[in-house]
């Protein structure tokens, strides 16, 4: 089956560590997105990727970053310049208009 | 810049109750519009769409109806099941000559059906 599949679900990590979330996807499309989801505020998009080898940043990039390295996967990583980390990270692909999306990764730093 | 605004939650609904979700955007052209649906500790799934004005998306019972006049693509249902309890995103993308831009999301609206 198709799909997007993000790993882990759940992520627990002390303040001032680097963390990677991964995002990998079987649908062969180009471009690849990732949000980040909180509370009363819906999605907010971190960094995109339209191509391989090439990334843009989203409204929210700041203290995250991104690799395009293959088509399949398009890992996100939150540094630790990251002032609120804690929250629901959402990967996405897209081909025309409809984005799909993964499970999610929920990270909480303690 | 272009946006989408959408009626706050919760919403609290017994079954079989009929549903609207209201949406309104600000576009400076002709965007494609979305509803995506968030069932708890899961990702977003497209429920519908519409492209253009006056087009009517529908599924599973859902309907939006995109109306340039106003402005809006509300979401509506006839009959509300416990199943269609989610947090509801209404969204927009821009068409520029072929491509779309990125995915502009509301804040979500979260509906709970009782039984």
């Amino acid at each position: 089956d198709g799909g997007i599949t993000q790993s882990p679900k759940y992520l627990f990590r002390k303040e001032g560590q680097n963390v990677t979330l991964s995002c990998e996807q079987n649908l062969n499309h180009d471009a690849m997105y990732w949000y980040r989801q909180d509370p009363g505020q819906g999605l907010r998009l971190i960094y995109y990727s339209q191509i391989v080898n090439d990334f843009q940043k989203g409204d929210i990039a700041e203290g995250y970053s991104v690799s395009r390295e293959k088509k399949e996967s398009f890992p996100l990583t939150v540094t630790s310049a990251q002032k609120n980390p804690t929250a629901f990270y959402l990967c996405a692909s897209s081909i025309g208009f409809e984005q799909f999306f993964g499970p999610g990764t929920r990270l909480t730093v303690l | 810049g272009d946006s989408v605004t959408q009626m706050e939650g919760p919403v609290t609904l017994s079954e079989e109750a009929f549903l609207t979700i209201n949406c309104t955007y600000t576009a400076t052209g002709y965007p494609s519009l979305f509803w995506y649906v968030q069932y708890p500790g899961e990702g977003l799934q497209l429920l519908l769409k519409a492209t253009k004005a006056d087009d009517k998306g529908s599924n599973k019972g859902f309907e939006a109806t995109y109306r340039k006049e106003t402005t809006s693509f509300h979401l509506e249902k006839g009959s509300v099941q416990v199943s269609d309890s989610a947090v509801y995103f209404c969204a927009l993308t821009m068409n520029y000559g072929g491509s779309q831009g990125n995915l502009i999301f509301g804040k979500g609206t979260k509906l709970s059906v009782k039984p």
